[in-house]
């Protein structure tokens, strides 16, 4: 069983502020790195895959980064915004994803 | 565009009755599709995955023969909960995913709450 953590478990963030949140995984044997952001009653939506070491990647004022010889992910939310509010979830794997418990941001207006 | 749905969102059943759960691609042609499951405070746990027109390859410590999993069609795939039990109460969730879309990203359904009395 592949061990994927994420921390904070959850978090309140005022809106306006910036934050971010970590995922970590087993530094072995990587394939790729992806986050889904999952709104209460929704589909989880995917947000990005990372396959390589020092990858940054940016959707509007979401980013996420990529170490993977230490075996961490970091997601950003820039300027938060009440629409941010959702359960954030980090999967390791190709085909057969672990997932983490997920980061719930709840953005107070 | 890759949308999936599932069917249906919530579901009430006594024990020892049978559920079954659809889980379509609704506008790209799934070629496999994945049966998640996620108990309160827990996190997905992948119960199985399925190739069209082939069986199911379950996760160790998933009965086959208590979740049957059919997928007939490159939009369908049905996860059955045999004989339910209160123990199986919990929310499930199908992914789909195409080779060729969105580099082989899975694509989730909104997921299936399943409470057994």
């Amino acid at each position: 069983i592949l061990n994927v953590e994420q921390s904070p478990q959850s978090l309140h963030v005022q809106e306006g502020d910036s934050t971010n949140f970590t995922c970590s995984f087993p530094s072995s044997n990587f394939y790729a790195l992806h986050w889904y952001r999952w709104e209460t009653a929704k589909s989880p939506e995917a947000l990005f895959v990372m396959t390589l070491n020092g990858d940054e990647k940016k959707k509007g004022r979401i980013s996420a980064t990529l170490n993977t010889k230490e075996g961490y992910s970091y997601l950003y939310i820039k300027g938060s915004q009440p629409e941010d509010s959702a359960t954030y979830l980090c999967a390791y794997g190709n085909n057969r994803l672990a997932f983490g418990k997920g980061n719930q941001v709840v953005v107070i207006p | 565009g890759a949308v999936v749905s599932q069917h249906p969102s919530r579901v009430i059943c006594k024990s020892g009755t049978s559920v079954k759960i659809e889980c379509r691609s609704l506008d790209f042609q799934a070629t496999t599709m994945f049966w998640y499951r996620q108990f309160p405070k827990k996190s997905l746990m992948l119960m199985a995955t399925s190739n069209e027109g082939s069986k199911a390859t379950y996760e160790q410590g998933v009965e086959k023969d208590k979740f049957l999993i059919n997928h007939a069609s490159l939009t369908l795939s049905t996860l059955t909960v045999t004989s339910a039990h209160p123990e199986d109460s919990s929310f499930y969730i199908c992914s789909a995913r195409s080779p060729g879309l969105a580099g082989g990203e899975q694509f989730f359904g909104p997921g299936t709450r399943l409470t057994v009395l």
